[in-house]
């Protein structure tokens, strides 16, 4: 079975620290990545996504991601945190090919940013 | 602005009390999801539909049942709410091309 995974489950920086979250996605074939992002108490909104070409994406807020096929990852980046992104982060990816239109989730990781 | 919206944002009901959520969108896509979100965890699908095409997840109780009448409704039935049935119940779309999904606010059940 297809599987997205997150490594930190928690994770507390302080602002303007650099901040890393990783996701590995196991579907070998052409991939569609996700990070979604939600706020306390808001509804989930997309953050970045990577459907093919510069494997260095750019998102909303500063953040980053890069899509290392080698790796069958999909990490989440930004260079300086702020206590606004304190928030819950997760990967997304496909659970196959074809016409099926599920994707695999992560756990999510719980990021809090002390000011 | 195109969007996904979702009725009630909350939801009290008593336990066993059937229950409807509903959801609306005005992207015009064909693909429309049901995910529960319990706290701190990630959502969990329990249908979609391509177009008219309904995908049961297998492991969805039969206690949930969904509808859509058209492309721009999707609703959520739960015929009798458990006190495990105590969520975030959120609705998706996706254009049917990326995977890419747009979420609505979801609708918080209580059950009492």
């Amino acid at each position: 079975a297809q599987s997205v995974s997150q490594h930190n489950h928690h994770v507390i920086l302080s602002e303007a620290a650099s901040l890393e979250l990783g996701c590995n996605y196991s579907y070998g074939g052409t991939v569609n990545l996700f990070w979604y992002v939600q706020y306390p108490g808001q509804h989930l909104q997309l953050l970045l996504k990577y459907f093919s070409g510069d494997p260095l994406v750019k998102g909303i807020k500063g953040f980053e991601a890069e899509f290392i096929k080698s790796k069958f990852s999909f990490n989440l980046r930004k260079p300086s945190v702020q206590w606004s992104d304190t928030a819950e982060y997760f990967c997304a990816g496909p659970s196959g090919a074809g016409n099926n239109r599920k994707l695999i989730w992560g756990l999510g990781t719980s990021l809090a940013v002390n000011p | 602005d195109a969007m996904v919206i979702q009725n009630p944002r909350y939801q009290v009901t008593q336990f066993g009390k059937p229950v409807t959520l509903s959801c609306s969108q005005t992207l015009n896509h064909n693909v429309m999801y049901w995910y529960q979100q319990k706290s701190s965890q990630a959502p969990k699908l329990l249908f979609h539909y391509y177009d008219k095409d309904f995908n049961n997840e297998a492991d969805t109780p039969d206690n949930f049942q969904s509808r859509r009448p058209n492309t721009s409704f999707c609703f959520l039935d739960i015929r009798s709410p458990g006190l495990g049935d105590a969520a975030m119940y959120l609705c998706a779309t996706d254009n049917g091309i990326y995977n890419e999904q747009f979420f609505g606010p979801g609708t918080r059940l209580t059950v009492l």
